[in-house]
């Protein structure tokens, strides 16, 4: 069952913002929000992860809406490198940390 | 260093074999896991693993088995291989509750090919 829906493909300009949408309706109280990528022939990478409020760190910034059902991953200036598969999952903190990612959103930053 | 290093980076194998892929964390993490990314990109969690607890998928075969001779490594064990379990496989680590969260690092992938 596939808990977060996530466009496949998105395009973004090099040096502009990326904003990567999710939608997780059914996510839980007690439920984060985290957000990794995959860089081709390259393991995940974690990048950022929020319950409720905004987040933001050295890679990325994360905007929950209010009713948390959705949530956007902002890359404030995206460079070539960041082209990747990027996950949503919904995922509770303490569920022995078995993630389950869906199909992500193909990123391509083109120059 | 790497955080999460796994071995071998490729393996070309035949039907029926046994093989073992290595998987060595030095974060000091205290929960190992093993992920397999098929051709259609998809990764799935195999195990879940720390030393008081295994948690295996139930769509895993028994003919995946992990080994941790210690906290710091996860191997994994594959009997009887078959042309599916060609794939990526994944080996990774967090902290199981130190309130960061799900942060798992993940290591560089083992590509098994199966002939």
């Amino acid at each position: 069952d596939a808990k977060t829906t996530q466009p496949p493909s998105m395009d973004c300009a090099e040096g502009r913002a990326a904003n990567l949408p999710c939608n997780h309706s059914t996510i839980s109280g007690n439920e984060y929000v985290y957000w990794y990528r995959q860089i081709h022939s390259q393991g995940p990478q974690y990048i950022i992860h929020g319950l409720k409020n905004n987040e933001t760190n050295e890679m990325a910034s994360l905007i929950i809406t209010e009713d948390r059902k959705s949530s956007t991953l902002i890359l404030p200036h995206a460079t070539l490198r960041d082209t990747a598969v990027y996950y949503c999952i919904v995922s509770p903190h303490n569920a022995g940390n078995m993630l389950t990612f869906g199909g992500g959103t193909r990123l391509m930053v083109k120059p | 260093d790497t955080a999460v290093s796994q071995t071998p980076k490729y393996l070309v194998t035949q039907m029926g074999n046994d093989k073992s892929i290595k998987c060595e964390q030095n974060l000091g993490h205290d929960t190992m896991y093993w992920y397999k990314q098929d051709s259609k990109k998809f990764l799935k969690i195999m195990f879940s693993y720390n030393n008081k607890e295994l948690i295996i998928n139930e769509t895993v075969p028994n003919r995946f088995s992990p080994k941790s001779p210690d906290k710091a490594h996860l191997n994994l064990h594959i009997n009887s291989l078959e042309l599916g379990d060609s794939a990526v496989y994944f080996c990774a680590s967090s902290h199981r509750d130190d309130g960061s969260g799900n942060t798992i690092y993940f290591g560089e992938g083992s590509w098994l090919t199966v002939v």
